[in-house]
């Protein structure tokens, strides 16, 4: 069965510092990745998302970037984190024809 | 291109009693429609999927979904609530192309009180 892996869970970082959230996903191969972050109030805004290795499309130009170096994994960066990019980041992936997503337990980044 | 409308925020309800979440897409092709639920600090689990065939779709936890053409609507229901269905409920649509995504909407805030 597939599964997919975020981490870590939660993360307090300075303002200016890097960041690097990591996703992985077992039991699937070249699956469609996601990035997503959910503010409060704001549902869900779709960042990035990668239809295959080193293929990143961004949904919301801002502070943050992409990449997916291997198949089935996917990771968020920032060189430099502001304020305004605390909130809750999920990872999904899903098949080729989208008929559903699965989504990670969720990364609550808190910029101080 | 798509879009999501969940017509309330937050519903409050008492235990046992029926619900409905409301959910209106807006599409130039056909769709496939989702609704997912959200526990505290956790991420989205597929409560269940429209793909084609039966308009009725019965998913988890007792949950059911009828999807409507005419109306644009995918609106989710439930005969009888429990505490435990305290949680954010999302509606989702996509249009099946491999390259492309699920959109969401804002979400609605189920609040189930004994």
């Amino acid at each position: 069965s597939q599964t997919i892996h975020q981490w870590p869970a939660t993360l307090v970082q300075p303002v200016g510092s890097p960041l690097s959230l990591e996703c992985t996903v077992e039991g699937t191969s070249n699956p469609n990745l996601y990035w997503y972050r959910q503010a409060a109030g704001r549902g869900l805004q779709l960042l990035f998302y990668s239809v295959g290795i080193g293929q990143i499309s961004s949904e919301v130009p801002q502070n943050l970037s992409a990449s997916r170096p291997q198949d089935r994994q996917f990771i968020l960066s920032s060189k430099k984190l502001l304020l305004s990019d605390s909130g809750f980041y999920l990872c999904a992936w899903g098949g080729r024809m989208n008929t559903e997503a699965f989504f990670g337990q969720g990364t609550r980044l808190t910029v101080v | 291109a798509q879009s999501v409308t969940q017509l309330d925020s937050q519903v409050p309800v008492f235990e046992e009693a029926p619900v409905e979440l409301r959910c209106n897409y807006s599409s130039s092709v056909s769709v496939y429609l989702f609704w997912y639920v959200q526990y505290p600090n956790q991420g989205l689990q597929l409560l269940l999927k429209y793909l084609s065939g039966s308009t009725l779709v019965k998913g988890i936890n007792g949950f059911e979904a009828e999807f409507n053409k005419s109306q644009t609507s995918f609106h989710l229901r439930k005969p009888s609530v429990h505490i435990s269905d305290t949680a954010e409920y999302f509606c989702a649509v996509s249009d099946g192309r491999s390259q492309g995504n699920l959109i969401f909407g804002k979400g609605t805030k189920l609040s189930v009180k004994p």
